[in-house]
């Protein structure tokens, strides 16, 4: 059950895209659509962004998308905004029937 | 709304027992999947427990595995999660979750989670 791997951080100027990438195995990501994406603001509980890969869940901004190749999911923001900074985490059920989270990705807004 | 509220966290000795509580609200708690997801102080996300709508089935991480048991009472919308051989790397904030609905987005993603609850146990 290791976790999955995002870099620790990104960074990008208002009106920028960004992406943060989670890479797992064939047990895991490679093996079923079934990754989300969960911003976290400081103190606060993580919130649902993305589901099976590349479903917005309902009230989140279509500036945030979602897309997988092979063992390697993808979290993109367009138009970044302030509100935006936060720690993204992505998560991957696993062949295992447990749930792996990855090790979580600070973004900053220049 | 949907709600979740955990309690029971707090410090504890290395070894000793906690009981966390999770109590669901504005959904039809005995028809979803619960589920424990624990953060370190500034560090991630690790999922630690799901227990299925029933009570029936039961998955941990290897982590707490053996020292963890996760269990509901849907008359009470109560999920609980007993810590026992508690050992300071288990200090962290501990949140429940709910599993989506396929009407608002998966059974596989944490669609609503608690504010969490701080467990410290000292060495």
């Amino acid at each position: 059950q290791s976790a999955l791997t995002q870099p620790a951080s990104v960074s990008g100027s208002p009106g920028q895209s960004i992406t943060v990438s989670c890479t797992g195995t064939s047990s895991d990501v490679g093996a079923y659509n079934y990754v989300s994406w969960y911003q976290q603001h400081p103190g606060k509980a993580p919130k649902l962004m993305i589901y099976d890969v590349s479903n917005r869940r309902s009230g989140v901004s279509n500036r945030f998308s979602g897309s997988k190749s092979g063992n390697t999911a993808s979290l993109t923001i367009s138009g970044l905004q302030a509100e935006d900074e936060a720690d993204y985490y992505c998560s991957s059920y696993t062949s295992s029937d447990t749930w792996v989270f990855g090790g979580g990705t600070r973004l900053t807004v220049l | 709304q949907v709600q979740l509220v955990e309690s029971g966290g707090g410090v504890v000795q290395s070894g000793r027992s906690l009981r966390l509580s999770c109590v669901g609200s504005g959904f039809t708690f005995s028809g979803y999947a619960m589920r424990w997801v624990r953060q370190p102080p500034g560090k991630g996300l690790e999922w630690v427990t799901n227990l299925s709508y029933d009570g029936s089935k039961k998955y941990y991480a290897d982590s707490v595995k053996g020292r963890f048991t996760i269990s509901r009472d849907n008359s009470k919308n109560t999920m609980y999660l007993q810590m026992d051989s508690l050992r300071p790397e288990d200090t962290a904030v501990y949140f429940c979750a709910r599993e989506g609905a396929p009407d608002s987005s998966s059974w596989f993603a944490f669609e609503y989670w608690g504010q969490g609850t701080l467990v410290t146990v000292s060495s």
